[in-house]
């Protein structure tokens, strides 16, 4: 079965530190990828999606990055960190092609101090 | 903005009574997807109809869809604590080469036992 996995569960970080955020994939193949925001209270707000190993297409203009080294790990990155890059950050995968649902990770909370 | 609106933003209910929770988008879809969001954790796939079809049901869960209207609503019947969440609904935009989700805001769903 195909499971996802997101690290760290949570994160402090202070203002202008990097960021990593790691999600990988495991049980499928060649997965459409996803990095969503949610602030607080707020609906998701799709950041990046991939379709492929270092094919990123960015959704939002930002402080953030996003890569995708090996088929099924995405990484959400920032050199420096920002207070309004707090939130809850959901990667999602689902299958390749133009239908299905996602399945999500279970998040990293960020703050931002 | 393709973005879904649910309506209402919070509903609260007893235990065995009906929960209605409806969405509007503003363009044409190729599908339009319910997930449920426990506090805290990462969304989880509900129901998804595509844009020919009018009517799905799984289990207490019962969801129309009028295209026409652009709108959706989900229904869960017999309510349990256990279903209290938020839920989101998300469409997938017909006219885009990527296959992108967009949330709206959800609505928190309180059942009192």
């Amino acid at each position: 079965s195909q499971t996802i996995h997101q690290w760290p569960a949570t994160l402090v970080q202070p203002v202008g530190s990097p960021l990593s955020l790691e999600c990988t994939v495991e049980g499928t193949s060649n997965p459409n990828l996803y990095w969503y925001r949610q602030a607080a209270g707020r609906g998701l707000q799709l950041l990046f999606y991939s379709v492929g190993i270092g094919q990123i297409s960015s959704e939002v203009p930002q402080n953030l990055s996003a890569s995708r080294p090996q088929d099924r790990q995405f990484i959400l990155s920032s050199k420096k960190l920002l207070l309004s890059d707090s939130g809850f950050y959901l990667c999602a995968w689902k299958t390749s092609g133009n239908t299905g649902e996602l399945f999500f990770g279970e998040g990293s909370r960020l703050t931002v101090l | 903005s393709q973005q879904g609106e649910e309506d209402p933003q919070a509903l609260s209910i007893q235990e065995g009574e009906n929960a209605t929770m409806n969405c509007s988008y503003k363009t044409s879809i190729n599908n339009l997807q319910w997930y449920r969001q426990n506090s805290g954790r990462g969304l989880v796939h509900l129901i998804l109809i595509r844009s020919n079809e009018r009517e799905k049901h799984s289990g207490r869960l019962r969801v129309t869809l009028d295209t026409s209207k652009k709108s959706s609503s989900l229904l869960i019947t017999a309510s349990r604590a256990a279903d209290t969440a938020s839920y989101f609904c998300a469409t997938v935009f017909s006219g885009g080469s990527n296959y992108k989700l967009t949330f709206g805001k959800g609505t928190l769903l309180t059942v009192n036992p």
